[in-house]
């Protein structure tokens, strides 16, 4: 089955720096690739998301990246704000009748 | 408001005794699905149903049960708990098993402690 890994597990950066969390694929018929951050004390919640067919997609802050011949993709987030810090989650799944698969998570910090 | 309902947020059980977490969504979604959360694991899925009868194991299936008589609900089942079910649960409902555009609506979450 998808097997999705993440990197990395905590992440901390200065207020108004970049954040980049990155995450692999295994399997090469995945082709759709949604990320959800996870506030304290609540459920994950969508925020953006890649088909594969683009490389590229933008939102406001935040952005994500996929290369399919190296199965993997990244969720970028600029101009870091305080509101910005949640655990972040990678998720994918194969154009089968396959389940998505999440990511084991980033805890994402951002200092004042 | 759009939303899924999960009952308790906080529970604290004895092996073996059995128990019910409730879940219930507003949005007239086909598919609703289970998730454990863990440290260091991610999200896992437990069972997930993509219509009323219909329903199927996930990835950590061991221990638990589910059952889908209406479309709104999605109980999780835990016959005999046992302490490695500890953790932190998630109900989650959306248009499809992809979550399509709108990506899945998660519940607040369920913090289970067996001991």
């Amino acid at each position: 089955g998808e097997n999705v890994e993440q990197h990395p597990s905590t992440l901390s950066v200065q207020e108004g720096d970049s954040a980049v969390i990155k995450c692999t694929y295994s399997d090469s018929a995945s082709n759709y690739f949604p990320w959800y951050k996870q506030e304290l004390g609540k459920g994950p919640q969508l925020i953006i998301d890649i088909r594969s067919n683009v490389g590229e997609k933008k939102d406001q802050r935040i952005a994500v990246t996929l290369n399919k011949t190296a199965k993997h993709f990244s969720l970028h987030i600029t101009e870091t704000q305080p509101e910005d810090s949640a655990v972040y989650f990678c998720a994918a799944i194969p154009g089968s009748a396959r389940q998505l698969t999440f990511g084991s998570g980033t805890q994402l910090t951002v200092l004042p | 408001e759009a939303q899924v309902t999960q009952n308790p947020r906080y529970l604290i059980t004895v092996t073996g005794k059995k128990l019910t977490v409730t879940c219930s969504q507003n949005m007239n979604h086909e598919y609703m699905s289970w998730y454990r959360q863990d440290p260091g694991l991610g999200l896992r899925q437990i069972y997930y149903s993509m219509n009323v009868e219909v329903t199927d194991k996930g990835d950590v299936p061991e221990g638990y049960k589910v059952s889908r008589k209406e479309k709104r609900n999605f109980p999780l089942i835990l016959e005999s708990p046992s302490p490695n079910q500890t953790s932190l649960y998630f109900c989650a409902s959306s248009l499809s098993r992809t979550g399509g555009g709108e990506g899945y609506t998660f519940g607040s979450g369920t913090r289970l402690t067996v001991v």
